[in-house]
């Protein structure tokens, strides 16, 4: 099944640095979708965003979609230590259930 | 409040038994799924459900099994025949189409 694929695997970054993770598919998508994972705990959703949106912003939060090249992009503006955790993003097809890539892990130093 | 209940938190097998990890929710949500965490792997899905009574198997089903008697409960029962259990295993549930909410997840290790 098609996986989105993060880059970098890993992160490390100064506090009030600006974060940028990248996200790659295989085939069309319906939305895609941006999870957090804190150590040792359940997913939380971030943002989603569909095949016919480019960009969306949450807080400090912007997520960009460029289907022509199947990428997207998050970034966190003005990171803090509490970001620090993992970063998923999902793809969904069409079937309704989103495939998971392997994250992206930050460190935020304080 | 409304969530997604995991329980344990942690949890042992011996060789040769069966377990069952527990996913409760209160969201309403038609749909829940079981997902497996390895370090370096991401999640990969093991069943989903989409409505009480229908299950599908997700990519690594072999060695596990589900039930969904009621639309709250999405219960994984980690059989014997499944060989490397040691994992972080999380539950979760959507409206269709919509994103998931996810539990805290069981950590199984074997004995």
């Amino acid at each position: 099944s098609q996986q989105g694929e993060e880059d970098p695997q890993a992160l490390s970054i100064q506090e009030g640095e600006n974060a940028t993770m990248n996200c790659s598919y295989k085939t069309s998508i319906n939305n895609l979708q941006w999870y957090r994972q804190n150590s040792g705990r359940g997913l939380v959703h971030l943002i989603l965003i569909r095949s016919n949106e480019r960009e969306k912003h949450s807080g400090r939060l912007r997520v960009t979609l460029d289907t022509s090249k199947k990428s997207s992009s998050l970034l966190i503006t003005a990171s803090r230590a509490a970001d620090t955790a993992s970063y998923f993003c999902a793809t969904d097809e069409g079937s309704y259930i989103p495939t998971f890539g392997r994250g992206t892990s930050l460190i935020v130093h304080p | 409040d409304g969530g997604i209940t995991q329980s344990p938190k942690y949890l042992f097998r011996k060789e040769g038994q069966n377990v069952t990890l527990s996913c409760e929710q209160n969201l309403n949500h038609d749909a829940m799924y079981w997902y497996r965490q390895d370090p370096g792997q991401g999640l990969r899905l093991i069943y989903y459900s989409q409505i009480v009574n229908d299950f599908q198997k997700g990519d690594i089903a072999e060695g596990y099994s589900v039930s969904r008697e009621k639309k709250e409960s999405f219960p994984l029962t980690v059989t014997s025949a499944q060989k490397n259990p040691t994992a972080f295993y999380l539950c979760a549930s959507s409206i269709r189409g919509q994103p998931q909410h996810f539990g805290d997840g069981t950590r199984l290790s074997i004995l």
